[in-house]
């Protein structure tokens, strides 16, 4: 699947570094999170999730944070890596069916 | 288990014509949906079906599009007639009510209407 190109914003890190990836989501009424990632050519992938009761989740080289105050989720990603370069979208559950509300992207591209 | 099937993988038709998609999800997920991706729009949800019910087509731009779910295995997106505006990837993921609701999403198809 091609993802959103043009007007996607891009954050560029070296290989090894750290990155952080952000997300504003629109419903204070949104109770469950999740990343994406997407790479050309396929479709978005689950990357980890989150749930309103909690403000960090981590997983295998990666970590969840969600600040509720501010509708506010960001993605870290540690020593990341030329695989990890991809569009990365955060999604919302506003309650009720498992419905997501994805967000517009962020293209990682990662430079050795 | 193969993940969530879509078919075909490209299509390309004139416009006018009627464009078929095809989803199988994943065996013992009971929600479904389909999702439109396009550069200005991003990642758009059509329609979703639980239990092989629609819950919410809001999203279907126009009368043009349909959605059936006719069993637990089975999903088609229906465009008559297509036009150029919905050239796109159409998604189809599936998922469980039990535990975590992430999705799985298939490989897209990718739609070129001339």
């Amino acid at each position: 699947g091609e993802s959103v190109g043009l007007h996607l914003p891009t954050l560029s890190v070296q290989e090894g570094d750290n990155s952080i990836i952000n997300c504003a989501y629109s419903n204070s009424a949104s109770d469950y999170f999740i990343w994406y990632k997407q790479e050309s050519g396929k479709g978005p992938q689950f990357i980890i999730d989150i749930r309103s009761n909690m403000d960090k989740r981590q997983g295998q080289r990666v970590t969840v944070l969600l600040n509720k105050t501010v509708k506010h989720l960001s993605l870290q990603i540690a020593a990341t890596q030329p695989g990890d370069s991809a569009v990365y979208f955060c999604a919302e559950n506003p309650g009720g069916y498992n419905k997501l509300i994805f967000g517009a992207g962020t293209r990682l591209a990662v430079h050795p | 288990d193969a993940g969530v099937i879509q078919s075909p993988r490209h299509e390309v038709t004139e416009m006018g014509q009627e464009v078929t998609l095809r989803c199988k999800p994943i065996s013992g997920h009971n929600s479904l949906f389909w999702y439109r991706q396009t550069m200005m729009r991003g990642l758009e949800l059509l329609i979703y079906f639980n239990n092989n019910v629609p819950i919410d087509d809001s999203g279907m731009p126009e009368d043009r599009f349909s959605a059936k779910m006719p069993n637990a295995s089975f999903s088609t997106l229906k465009i008559q007639p297509s036009e150029p505006r919905d050239s796109a990837v159409y998604f189809c993921a599936s998922s469980s009510r039990t535990g975590d609701y992430g999705y799985t999403f298939g490989s897209g198809t990718r739609l070129t209407v001339v």
